[in-house]
């Protein structure tokens, strides 16, 4: 079992609509979550991070974690041509400072 | 603030051949991690430094990757000899604490022909 899976394909979404993400761990002691943008060719670039059960808003983006259920999710308002990426999820698995990555999903937002 | 520094941005070499890439994290930040990517993956960590400590290197192949931190501020990584699928792209990140943000640099894409 991966320690971080995003198994959903390549996600189309028309500018304006709210694209949404979904991540699992297997790592219940990780107290950490993050999510990473990364433009075709470019490097990580965190966006947002949570680390207790709930939501987490900062401007057009949510980030909700569920310990119990052991998901994190993120959710894209309003998509812009902009959004267009990968979007990787990474943990903490253990609570130590590894970062676990998923393999990422690709987010297109069609104008 | 200048962010993490890594030099070649490409590197094109033969299997067997050597290669070293170079890192520079962001001024103060006393940890840094060396990530491998694949293509179509996320990144994987090969090794982690506190200050000039290798602190994990769990997953670092030691029969040919080396890497080193002199004086707990740049760091080197290198592959000797290089095999096909070395071809990846080498992720240096840094942060100022082991609980604190990563922040990535651009990469170097490295080809082994």
């Amino acid at each position: 079992q991966k320690e971080v899976e995003q198994n959903s394909g390549p996600l189309s979404v028309p500018e304006g609509a709210i694209a949404s993400l979904n991540c699992t761990y297997s790592d219940r002691g990780s107290q950490s979550f993050f999510w990473y943008r990364q433009y075709s060719g470019k490097s990580p670039e965190l966006i947002m991070f949570i680390y207790s059960n709930g939501d987490k808003e900062d401007g057009r983006f949510t980030a909700q974690l569920n310990k119990a259920s052991q998901y994190v999710s993120l959710l894209i308002r309003d998509s812009q041509p902009s959004d267009s990426a990968t979007y990787l999820c990474a943990v903490t698995p253990g609570g130590n400072n590894r970062l676990a990555f998923g393999k990422g999903n690709q987010v297109v937002v069609i104008p | 603030e200048a962010g993490v520094v890594q030099s070649p941005r490409y590197k094109i070499i033969e299997k067997k051949q050597p290669v070293a890439f170079w890192c520079n994290p962001i001024s103060g930040h006393n940890t840094l991690y060396w990530y491998l990517q694949n293509l179509g993956q996320g990144p994987e960590l090969l090794i982690r430094y506190e200050n000039e400590e290798a602190v994990d290197d769990s997953q670092l192949p030691k029969d040919r990757f080396s890497a080193e931190r002199l004086k707990g501020v740049d760091s080197t990584l290198k592959i000797q000899p290089a095999e096909l699928g070395d071809s990846a792209v080498y992720l240096c990140a840094s942060s100022s604490g082991i609980t604190d943000t990563q922040y990535f640099g651009p990469g170097t894409r490295l080809t082994v022909l």
